[in-house]
């Protein structure tokens, strides 16, 4: 049971480039989520979706865009990357029927931005 | 919006004592609430949760936590720190809608021989 799946794990990036970071989840979970981690400052929300088709700003949105065609896949693109930007990339899914449940977490994306 | 806030980002703890996390929420409904552990370069692994099931909910490797609603607060603790519990823990909380989670700042324990 692979779980949630980032990739790449690191990734060094120059001002001004564009790339993606890719999240898949195996548990059709209707929920996925994007953050980041920064020193002194936790899990901050960057985007989400409920669902296929369905997505939503959380806390920190500027400078990313998502899209969600598949229940699986849950992409996150830095159209021009900015050393603010360095961080810590999590992705996340969970189950949203009925029941509280947990979110369950990929291994992360290092990101640097030069 | 539902937050949490941590209290203290370090807490520092001798091999065999008491380990205590602060968390406290805000909330204007009943909140879910939520302790994850963070071992270096690793992702985020919950340690337990609370749903208003129960205000004393066990978790994972012998932690534990209480739901005090009177103090908003929704602590962590084990009785008896291990070397291997070094790591961060994060608190969290989420919403009514049962979507969006929240996380506090984080508490770095370090636990000495």
């Amino acid at each position: 049971n692979a779980g949630v799946t980032q990739t790449p794990k690191f990734q060094v990036l120059k001002t001004g480039q564009s790339m993606t970071l890719q999240c898949a989840q195996d548990m059709n979970h209707e929920y996925m989520s994007w953050y980041r981690q920064d020193p002194g400052m936790g899990l901050r929300l960057i985007h989400y979706s409920v669902g296929a088709g369905i997505t939503d700003q959380g806390e920190v949105p500027n400078g990313y865009n998502v899209s969600r065609s598949t229940t699986e896949d849950f992409p996150l693109r830095l159209l021009s990357a900015a050393p603010s930007q360095t961080s810590v990339y999590f992705c996340a899914s969970s189950y949203t029927g009925g029941s509280v449940t947990e979110a369950f977490f990929g291994q992360g994306t290092r990101l640097t931005v030069v | 919006a539902q937050s949490v806030t941590q209290l203290g980002s370090h807490v520092s703890v001798s091999e065999g004592a008491l380990v205590l996390l602060r968390c406290n929420y805000s909330s204007s409904v009943p909140p879910y609430l939520f302790w994850y552990v963070q071992y270096p370069n690793q992702g985020l692994q919950l340690l337990l949760k609370y749903t208003s099931a129960a205000t004393l909910v066990k978790g994972i490797n012998g932690f534990e936590a209480e739901f005090k609603k009177s103090e908003t607060s929704f602590h962590l603790t084990k009785p008896s720190a291990h070397m291997s519990d070094a790591a961060e823990y994060f608190c969290a909380v989420r919403g009514p809608n049962n979507n969006d989670m929240r996380f506090g700042a984080g508490t770095r324990l370090t636990v000495k021989p």
